[in-house]
């Protein structure tokens, strides 16, 4: 079946530094979607970004991540770390039978 | 904005009772999910459904049902609740390009 690796349960970084979050996947289906969702404490979660097209970058809300189907990844970035930043974040995949399969999600918890 | 609801947004049930947990979404959308949330596990699917009358098994069923008895309406029913049970629920509407989650429900079973 499906599955997604996020390697990193928790990171923890100084406002202003730069943000990278991994997450690589394992489908059989050719034509995967990839999501990232976020979720801040006491919330549901919500979609940050997402792609369909191997290559090309993606942005919203500062993040941004590109679909390396070559590498079976789907890592978040972003260039400077806020406080409000903090929260759990998971990476999706929406492969085979139509329904998300989620990594453990990776916590990041930025520090002033 | 899509909505989707839960109800109760709180439980607190007995060993061995029976417990439903109900989600109501205004998007019209035909897939609905419910999901339970654990620290070191993520978000993992029980059970998913693609549209009234339909049900089908996600990936950690056991211990639960679920019944769409219309469009906007999709239940998760344990029958016989267990402590491990004990999790945070939320149910989900969408399709491939997104799915949009409701509140949760905090289920504790003594």
């Amino acid at each position: 079946g499906d599955s997604v690796t996020q390697t990193e349960g928790l990171v923890t970084l100084t406002e202003g530094l730069p943000v990278m979050l991994n997450c690589t996947y394992q489908t059989i289906y050719s034509n995967p979607f990839l999501f990232w969702y976020v979720q801040h404490l006491n919330e549901s979660p919500r979609l940050l970004l997402k792609s369909f097209t191997d290559n090309k970058r993606t942005e919203h809300q500062g993040f941004h991540a590109t679909l390396h189907k070559s590498s079976s990844s789907f890592h978040l970035q972003k260039s400077s770390a806020q406080l409000s930043d903090s929260a759990l974040y998971y990476c999706a995949l929406y492969g085979s039978f139509n329904k998300l399969t989620f990594g453990a999600g990776t916590r990041l918890a930025v520090c002033p | 904005e899509a909505a989707v609801t839960q109800s109760p947004r709180n439980k607190v049930a007995v060993t061995g009772g029976k417990v439903t947990l109900s989600c109501n979404q205004t998007n019209n959308h035909n897939n609905m999910y419910w999901y339970r949330q654990d620290t070191g596990h993520g978000l993992r699917l029980i059970h998913y459904s693609y549209g009234a009358g339909s049900t089908e098994k996600g990936d950690i069923p056991d211990g639960y049902k679920a019944s769409r008895p219309s469009q906007e309406n999709f239940s998760l029913i344990l029958e016989l609740a267990t402590p491990s049970q004990t999790s945070v629920y939320f149910c989900a509407s969408g399709d491939s390009r997104e799915q949009y989650f409701g509140p949760g429900t905090r289920l504790t079973v003594l």
